[in-house]
């Protein structure tokens, strides 16, 4: 069965450093998200892209957020200069009808 | 935005035990998901049940649109249930897209 698949599984960085996240959707899903868990907290909503833009974006998703659909499989996303906060594990999902399916997620550590 | 809690936040049970998860609503939703957080922090999507009711295994799942609330049972509990399971729902309304979560109920079984 196809899954969304997520890379790294597990990042550490500097404060202040700049780091991409990578996801693989599932093949013929036209809709991809991220999505983020601060440890211990609920599931939060970032974006949503289709058609090579964004369709929908959170408060949490300010200016240091962009994301991207480099080529046909893969889709990022980017933190340009990460605080502690950013700590996190940071989920991507992908649908092509109403369900939407998650990733294994990368957890994100700011030193 | 639209609101989802989830009762209990709490549930300590012994194995075989039966237990029912809440998710209350508060507006109409066309899609709502049910998630089991396993101890690696990833996702496992359990159930797509915007309305009516289905079943997998052990686990079964019945969504109230009209009244705006989904029941998650597990029936004869093994230890492997343990873990967070998150309902999440998208608002019908205004054209969003990404899925808002609840906060959870962790659920541990005891051997």
């Amino acid at each position: 069965e196809p899954e969304v698949t997520q890379t790294p599984s597990h990042q550490v960085t500097q404060m202040g450093q700049e780091v991409i996240l990578r996801c693989v959707p599932i093949s013929n899903h036209l809709y991809f998200y991220w999505y983020r868990q601060i440890l211990g907290q609920k599931v939060e909503f970032l974006v949503s892209f289709y058609n090579n833009e964004i369709s929908e974006k959170s408060e949490i998703f300010d200016d240091q957020f962009s994301v991207e659909r480099p080529d046909g499989s893969n889709f990022t996303l980017k933190i340009r200069s990460t605080k502690l906060e950013d700590s996190a594990m940071y989920f991507c999902a992908s649908r092509r009808l109403a369900q939407q399916f998650f990733g294994p997620g990368t957890r994100l550590t700011v030193l | 935005g639209i609101q989802v809690e989830q009762s209990p936040p709490d549930l300590i049970l012994q194995e075989g035990a039966n237990s029912t998860l809440r998710c209350n609503f508060s507006d109409s939703v066309n899609n709502l998901q049910w998630f089991h957080q396993n101890p690696w922090g990833q996702l496992i999507n359990l159930f797509y049940i915007p309305s009516g009711t289905k079943q997998n295994g052990r686990l079964s799942a019945t969504t109230v649109a009209t009244e705006r609330y989904s029941l998650l049972y597990i029936s004869s509990s093994q230890t492997t249930d343990s873990g967070v399971y998150f309902c999440a729902v998208c608002d019908s309304g205004g054209g969003a897209d990404g899925l808002t979560f609840g906060k959870g109920t962790h659920l541990i079984i005891q051997p």
